[in-house]
């Protein structure tokens, strides 16, 4: 199985920061990865797939990076509604895989 | 617009079974693979299982962790994902999202999820 590592797992920023989370592959998976964002008590919402390309409707604030086994995902400014736990998945093989998960708190 | 509702999560006990439901609309549920992902109380997501399109013969994948207990299958006469829960087990527990998945592989539609609570 590919193991996904994310750090940290959590972090506190002030609305206005750039925020910057990284996941690592146990392996080469190319660009086969995404980015969920989940608020508390809600289901997550999908941001980021094949590594860069945000889904629809999301605000180019958020962005991706990396290829094989590095990712990252910033946030160019926070916002209130961007303090959420936030994961990565890799989806090259199977069973698919997500990170533990990095939540984001307000200072 | 896509929509995804999940239904039939309940207390059940140890041992028991319970079959899970996703009505899906706004989108040709035949050519999508659909997903069923979990999380546990206060824990990250896992993936549980897969049935690809009808392209791919509705073929099928499971985690390790509910292979040979739990059952994924749809139902393009009502446009319905199903997900039928054998042998269930207390770290079963956990409310399910059902997810709609692009066809380069990769999701993109979560449903709101429905708990799934076992306990005796």
């Amino acid at each position: 199985d590919i193991q996904m590592t994310q750090s940290p797992s959590s972090l506190s920023a002030s609305v206005g920061d750039r925020v910057t989370i990284t996941c690592r592959a146990s392996q080469d998976i190319s660009n086969s990865l995404a980015w969920f964002q989940q608020r508390p008590g809600r289901a997550p919402k999908s941001l980021i797939y094949a590594a860069s390309n945000l889904q629809s409707g999301v605000p180019s604030k958020f962005s991706g990076s990396g290829s094989g086994t590095d990712f990252t995902l910033t946030i160019s400014s926070l916002q209130p509604e961007d303090f959420a736990t936030y994961y990565c998945q890799q989806y090259k093989s199977y069973p698919l895989t997500f990170g533990g998960g990095t939540k984001v708190e307000i200072k | 617009e896509v929509q995804l509702v999940e239904s039939g999560g309940v207390l059940v006990q140890p041992g028991g079974s319970l079959r899970l439901s996703c009505a899906a609309s706004g989108f040709t549920f035949s050519d999508h693979y659909m997903d069923w992902v979990r999380q546990a109380p206060g824990k990250g997501l896992e993936w549980v299982a897969r049935t690809r399109n009808k392209a791919n013969s509705y073929t099928t994948e499971y985690a390790a962790s509910v292979k040979g207990r739990f059952t994924i299958s749809r139902d393009g006469s009502k446009n319905s994902l199903y997900l039928q829960m054998n042998s269930l087990k207390t770290e079963d527990t956990a409310i399910y999202y059902c997810v709609r998945v692009h066809r380069d592989c990769y999701f993109d539609y979560w449903g709101q999820g429905t708990l799934v609570t076992v306990s005796s």
